[in-house]
C-alpha cells in the first residue's frame, strides 16, 4: 500500500497569517494518463471531512481561493494564503492512484 | 444537493454482527461507485470498500477481507455494510461517500477520489 506522511502533524496559524501543510507519497503519484492523483480533505471540528482540492491543484465547488495545491510525482502541499477562523480542523492529504485508498496521518490546525 | 445519510450504527459484541446503511439523496444514485470509509476515535480515515454502479464489482481493505461485505439497492438509493465478526479495531465512525475520477492501467479501472461524505455512523465493538 502506498504510505502518506504529513508534516507538522499540527500547526497553529495566527488569523490572517499563512499556512502550508506538506504530504509525501512513498510511491509517485503521477498516473500514465498523464494525472497525478492527490487530493486534500478538511474534516471540521465533529463535522465529516470534505474535498478541497482535487489531482494536486484544482480546487473543488465552492472551496475558496485561499486555498492552494501544488507538487509533483510524490511531494506535494497545501497553503492556506490567509487562514480564517473558519479554517480550523483537520487536514488530509490521500491518494488515489492505486487501492486501496490511503490517506495522510492528517495535519491539525487551530487559531492562535 | 447531494446528501447521503447513514443508520444502522450501534454496541456490539465481540464476534457480532452489524450491518449499516446509507440513504442517498440529491444526485443520481445508480451512476455512481459508492465506497465506504471509516475513523477509529482519535485517529485518521482509512477507507474500507467500494462497490461498482451495478454491483457487479466491489473491492475492500485488507483487514475486513472475508468479513465485511458491500452493497446496494438502485431502486431505493441504498448503500449498505453487512458487517461479520467484529472485533474491537472496528470500532469506529463509518462514513459512506460517493465515488469520482478514473483511472485505468494495464486494463483494470477505479475510481480515483471521494467527493461527498455522509455525516458518519458510530459502531462500537466491546463486551
Amino acid at each position: 500500500d502506498i504510505v502518506m506522511t504529513q508534516t507538522p502533524l499540527s500547526l497553529s496559524v495566527t488569523p490572517g497569517q499563512p499556512a502550508s501543510i506538506s504530504c509525501k507519497s512513498s510511491q509517485s503519484l503521477l498516473h500514465s494518463d498523464g494525472k497525478t492523483y492527490l487530493y486534500w480533505y478538511l474534516q471540521k471540528p465533529g463535522q465529516s471531512p470534505q474535498l478541497l482540492i482535487y489531482e494536486v491543484s484544482s480546487r473543488f465547488s465552492g472551496v475558496p481561493d485561499r486555498f492552494s495545491g501544488s507538487g509533483s510525482g510524490t511531494d506535494f502541499t497545501l497553503k492556506i494564503s490567509r487562514v480564517e477562523a473558519e479554517d480550523v480542523g483537520v487536514y488530509y492529504c490521500m491518494q488515489g492512484i492505486h487501492l486501496p485508498r490511503t490517506f495522510g496521518q492528517g495535519t491539525k490546525v487551530d487559531i492562535k | 444537493e447531494v446528501l447521503l445519510v447513514e443508520s444502522g450504527g450501534g454496541l456490539v459484541q465481540p464476534g457480532g454482527s452489524l450491518r449499516l446503511s446509507c440513504a442517498a439523496s440529491g444526485f443520481t444514485f445508480s451512476s455512481y461507485w459508492m465506497s465506504w470509509v471509516r475513523q477509529a476515535p482519535g485517529k485518521g480515515l482509512e477507507w474500507v470498500a467500494n462497490i461498482k454502479q451495478d454491483g457487479s464489482e466491489k473491492d475492500y481493505v485488507d483487514s475486513v477481507k472475508g468479513r465485511f461485505t458491500i452493497s446496494r439497492d438502485n431502486a431505493k438509493n441504498s448503500l449498505y455494510l453487512q458487517m461479520n465478526s467484529l472485533r474491537a479495531e472496528d470500532t469506529a465512525v463509518y462514513y459512506c461517500a460517493r465515488d469520482k475520477g478514473w483511472a485505468c492501467s494495464s486494463g483494470s479501472c477505479h475510481t480515483t477520489y471521494l467527493d461527498h461524505w455522509g455525516q458518519g455512523a458510530l459502531v462500537t465493538v466491546s463486551s
